[in-house]
């Protein structure tokens, strides 16, 4: 299985850029896919295909790469914008989910 | 609009089973690919399998081949997974997505499903 590498956890103030990185263990293509999620909801898609905003998310989000390291950013962050952030590869089957990172504020 | 509206929170002994629904609203099941995940803090999210709702075809991450069934029910445009023999590892929330092009654009809003004696 493709393995996602992602850092455990950021600490940010509002206002600032973050970027979070995702790394994986084989090639993915660009089927890398970006979510957010808050305590006690469901994922909701931010980015596809490495680059694409998803419907009515704010262009603060953005993401790039390709092959085996991607980038998601914020930025600015804001105070709403604290959840984990998870990456998603639907090029090699099964597919696979980094394990998250958490941000936090400082 | 479309929503997928999950079953409420179960809870459940050692050893049983239970069998989750997520209804489809705003296009028919059968155009999609139907996926569920599970979702504990501490392991974020694992990919359980899709069923193709038009045919009943499944995929199972091997880890979930003897633990999920996937099944769906064209007529009332509800899918639905059975877990069985529930340890305590399988208490988390559990989410049917929508795909499309891979990418899983909707979402239920999860069931809680807590194994305990």
């Amino acid at each position: 299985d493709t393995v996602l590498t992602q850092s455990p956890a950021l600490a940010v103030s509002p206002g600032e850029r973050v970027t979070i990185s995702c790394r994986a263990s084989e090639s993915v293509s660009t089927l890398m896919h970006w979510y957010q999620q808050k305590p006690g909801q469901q994922p909701k898609l931010l980015i596809y295909k490495a680059s694409n905003l998803a419907s009515g998310v704010p262009a603060r989000f953005s993401g790039s790469g390709s092959g085996t390291d991607f980038t998601f950013t914020i930025d600015p962050v804001e105070a709403d914008d604290i959840a984990t952030y998870y990456c998603h590869q639907s090029w090699n089957s099964p597919p696979t989910f980094g394990g998250g990172t958490k941000l936090e504020l400082k | 609009e479309v929503q997928l509206q999950q079953s409420g929170p179960e809870l459940r002994r050692p050893g049983s089973s239970v069998k989750l629904s997520c209804k489809a609203s705003g296009y028919s099941i059968t155009d999609y690919l139907m996926h569920w995940v599970k979702h504990r803090p501490e392991h974020g999210l694992e990919w359980i399998g899709w069923i193709d709702p038009e045919d009943g075809e499944t995929k199972y991450a091997q880890k979930f081949q003897s633990k999920a069934t996937l099944t769906a029910d064209t007529s009332s445009n509800t899918a639905y997974m059975q877990l069985s023999s529930l340890t305590s590892e399988d208490t988390a929330t559990y989410f049917c997505a929508r795909a499309y092009s891979g990418r899983f654009a909707y979402w239920g809003q999860g069931t809680l499903v807590t194994v305990s004696s």
